[in-house]
């Protein structure tokens, strides 16, 4: 069965600092794997996804993630932090049962950042 | 092209009584999936529909609980009889055909019971 674990449900970053948001997954085949941003009372919204091309993926709002399969990790990062990032963030694996279809997702359970003046 | 839209926003029931949610797919997408976000958790799949057809629900509760994509018209989830524990935000999400298309996901609707 495939899974995805979020470390850490809460992060707190400083105005221009590093942001990593963790993610690692479970999966017995290689996997899809996607970051959705959700800002209060809104949807989801795609930052960024791997489906087996390049292992560095660059995303919308200066996000990026590797994806390591020695590590089954799929971090999120951004190098300076902006007061507008601050967001719930998740990360997702596509159950593989479809073929890699993007809309059957399995989540993880989010992380909360927050972004210091 | 209008993004996925989902009716209401917010929804207030008293327990005991119906839930209707609807979502209209983004134009061209065939494939709707509805999930549920609890608080403090991530999102959990429910059902999975092309038109007119359900092709997974296992992540559905067994009971009180029905999707539908008519031919025509947006997808419904409807919940029975509701209870506290039906209170959450539910989202659909839309895709085209083929498989490795991008999801587009709706604004949800937040239920809260009462």
């Amino acid at each position: 069965a495939q899974s995805v674990t979020q470390l850490g449900s809460h992060v707190s970053v400083s105005e221009g600092a590093l942001v990593l948001l963790r993610c690692n997954y479970s999966s017995s085949v290689p996997p899809y794997l996607f970051w959705y941003v959700q800002y209060p009372n809104q949807g989801l919204q795609l930052l960024l996804k791997y489906t087996s091309a390049a292992t560095l993926v660059k995303g919308i709002n200066g996000f990026e993630a590797e994806f390591k399969k020695s590590e089954t990790s799929f971090h999120l990062t951004k190098p300076s932090a902006h007061m507008s990032d601050a967001a719930e963030y998740f990360c997702a694996v596509s159950d593989m049962r479809y073929g890699g279809s993007q809309g059957n997702l399995i989540f993880g359970k989010g992380t909360k950042l927050s972004v210091k003046p | 092209n209008a993004g996925v839209m989902q009716n209401p926003r917010h929804l207030v029931r008293r327990r005991g009584q119906e839930a209707r949610l609807r979502c209209s797919p983004m134009k061209g997408h065939s494939h709707v999936y509805w999930y549920r976000q609890l608080p403090e958790e991530g999102l959990k799949f429910m059902v999975y529909l092309q038109k007119e057809n359900i092709i997974d629900e296992s992540g559905m509760p067994k009971e009180r609980f029905s999707a539908e994509f008519p031919k025509e018209g947006p997808s419904i989830l409807r919940i029975q009889q509701v209870v506290r524990g039906d209170s959450a935000a539910y989202f659909c999400a839309s895709s085209p055909p083929r498989q490795d298309r991008e999801a587009f996901f709706g604004q949800g609707t937040r239920l809260t019971v009462v």
